[in-house]
This record gives structure tokens, C-alpha cells and sequence, in this order.
């Protein structure tokens, strides 16, 4: 059954530490996306990688970094440097990142500061 | 700058009617456009999508209309379910190399058995 799996689905930050988001997806798909979702806001694009080894920052990239060195393996680090992390984070792929290619969620990491 | 928006942010429908949800787009360079349905305390969903060389889109129970002129996209539902209850946003594609996407905020429907 092919899908994108994201864990933990509950993650707890303390002050000044680093914690990070997995993201997998078996779709065989290039490109990858992290998004974070606010009450009331849009999706907003936090990093996306067209293809294996290659990533971009995306709208507010400030206080996350990503690796791609698997095709299937898209992790987000929240760094201490995120003051506002609590949030839910989504990740989803596409076949390609070009236009007409919808992309697949999966089903998200709720964050949130102890 | 030029965003992807909602006219309403709740609905409310009687079971087995239909549903009509609506956004509206700023930017005309915007050619591919999508909707997706997210239950609560999960990702979204794929629902359908449509190319701007098109004004109608069906898929089963649904129905995408695009109207260019006005910058409009609606999404129909027929005979409303329970199970569609949920969070729907539009999402535009800017043409280019890289898919930019723009999320809406989203309308949330409230089924009514």
C-alpha cells in the first residue's frame, strides 16, 4: 500500500533542543515537501527538494533544515532557533515538482513546546 | 502579495443535498489548480483537480468548475454525506519550473443528518 508515512505523530520540544520529523514515502515519487499549518492560515512552505541530494529553502525556512540523501526520506529538523515551533507539520510528495503534478499528504506531526 | 482565498470559512448542509464551496485566486498566471478535503487531525486529501485550459472537471460525486474571467474555482459536491464533513481548501499552481503551490485557508463543511 503505497503512501507517505510521517512520525512521531505527537512530538514534544524543550526549550533549546533540536528535534526532528520523519517523513517517508513509498510512491516512488522526485520531490518532497515540508509544510507547516496554523489555525486560520494557509499551508505554508517551509523546504521542498525536487530530487534526490538537491533541497530548497521555501517561503519561511528560518529555523529548519531538511536532508535528502534517500529519494524515499525527506527528515525536517526544528532547530532551537524556530522560537514559534508549535504547529502541524506536513509532508508530501509529488512525481515531479512541475506544474500538474498534485501533491500526496501524509498525515502530520503535531509539535509542541513543553 | 497575490493569494488564493475563500469566500466562506463555514458551511453548513442538510445530508443528500449539495454542496458548493468557493475560492477565489488573485494571480492569472495560475494554471493548475487543485482541492483537497482534511478531516481533523489528519494531512489532506486529494479531492480533484483542473488544468486552466478547462472549465468543468467530474469525478465521482464531484465537480470542479473554473471560471477564468472572474478568478473563480468552486467545488460541487452532490447528495452530501456525513463522511464529507471536513475541512475543504482550493490550491493554485503558478506555472514554471518549480510547482509553487498557494494554499487557501479553507471552508469548513458541517454535514447536518
Amino acid at each position: 500500500d503505497g503512501g507517505i508515512t510521517q512520525s512521531p505523530k505527537y512530538l514534544f520540544r524543550k526549550e533549546g533542543q533540536n528535534v526532528t520529523l520523519s517523513c517517508e514515502q513509498n510512491l516512488n515519487h522526485d520531490a518532497m515537501y515540508w509544510y507547516r499549518q496554523d489555525p486560520g492560515q494557509g499551508l505554508r512552505l517551509i523546504y521542498y527538494s525536487q530530487i534526490v541530494n538537491d533541497f530548497q529553502k521555501g517561503d519561511i525556512a528560518e529555523g529548519y533544515s531538511v536532508s535528502r540523501e534517500k529519494k524515499e526520506s525527506f527528515p525536517l529538523t526544528v532547530t532551537s532557533a524556530q522560537k514559534n515551533p508549535t504547529a502541524f507539520y506536513l509532508c508530501a510528495s509529488s512525481i515531479t515538482a512541475g506544474v500538474g503534478q498534485p501533491q500526496h499528504f501524509g498525515d502530520g506531526t503535531r509539535l509542541s513546546i513543553l | 502579495g497575490e493569494s488564493v482565498g475563500l469566500h466562506l470559512p463555514t458551511l453548513s448542509v442538510q445530508e443528500g443535498d449539495n454542496s458548493i464551496i468557493n475560492c477565489a485566486y488573485s494571480n492569472s498566471a495560475s494554471d493548475y489548480f487543485i482541492w483537497y478535503k482534511q478531516e481533523s487531525g489528519k494531512g489532506p486529501q486529494f479531492i480533484i483537480d483542473i488544468r486552466s485550459n478547462m472549465d468543468k472537471r467530474q469525478g465521482q460525486r464531484v465537480t470542479v468548475l473554473l471560471n477564468k474571467t472572474v478568478k473563480h474555482l468552486s467545488l460541487q459536491i452532490a447528495a452530501t454525506q456525513p463522511g464529507d464533513s471536513a475541512v475543504y481548501f482550493c490550491a493554485e499552481n503558478i506555472g514554471g519550473g518549480y510547482q509553487k503551490v498557494t494554499f487557501g485557508i479553507g471552508t469548513k463543511l458541517q454535514v447536518i443528518p
